[in-house]
């Protein structure tokens, strides 16, 4: 039981390139989300998928799209990559929505340049 | 807008005592607190949670107060061990809604 995984752990990218984060859960949560975490900042929602086939944006969802492949996986886009986007990125899912206990994958650290 | 503020960024406490973590929240829809516990290079982990239907809330040396009418929680650690010292970020949500909103964090380090 993996819980979250989340690929790659890092990645350095060049302005204006593109490149998809990748997250999965063993869990059978039908809640999933991704989150950037910055200095200062917390954790701020980008996108969320509340149950499959859904997604909603969060808090900082510009620059960003996002897909339910299917229960199991949530994937990151970013298509044209700036460096206002260097930041952690985790991805965390939930059985219910909302106040639910949410648990998050290891992260993935990305750089633009 | 800061909906859920963690006032102090860190904090440093001897170990054997106790640390308060404080967290102010301004939306009064919210109704269900958690505390999050973040390792370096790791994802955050659950600590522990309270429903607006109580005010405390106890798991083992961690317990979580809940003012309403303060719209204030704090975190109690009690004694404060080495194995403590991480980042600590306070998260609030209301029922019904299908997101949680995270504070900014307060570290802490709880010196051997």
């Amino acid at each position: 039981n993996a819980g979250v995984t989340q690929t790659p752990k890092f990645q350095v990218l060049k302005t204006g390139q593109s490149m998809t984060l990748q997250c999965a859960q063993d869990m059978n949560h039908n809640s999933m989300y991704w989150y950037r975490q910055d200095p200062g900042m917390g954790l701020r929602l980008i996108y969320y998928s509340a149950s499959e086939g859904t997604t909603d944006k969060g808090e900082v969802p510009n620059g960003y799209n996002v897909s339910r492949l299917n229960k199991r996986e949530f994937s990151l886009r970013l298509e044209s990559a700036a460096p206002s986007q260097t930041s952690v990125y985790f991805c965390a899912s939930s059985e219910l929505r909302g106040v639910d206990t949410q648990y998050f994958g290891p992260g993935t650290r990305l750089t633009v340049l | 807008d800061q909906q859920v503020k963690q006032n102090s960024p860190s904090l440093s406490v001897q170990e054997g005592r106790i640390s308060i973590l404080n967290c102010d929240y301004t939306n009064s829809m919210f109704d269900y607190f958690l505390w999050y516990k973040k390792y370096p290079a790791e994802g955050p982990t659950f600590l522990i949670s309270i429903s607006s239907i109580k005010d405390k809330n106890e798991d083992g040396r961690f317990t979580v107060f809940l003012n309403k009418s303060a719209k204030h929680l704090s975190l109690h650690i009690v004694p404060s061990q080495p194995g403590d010292s991480a980042v600590y970020f306070c998260a609030a949500s209301s029922t019904g809604y299908q997101k949680v909103t995270f504070g900014t964090g307060t570290k802490l380090q709880v010196i051997p």
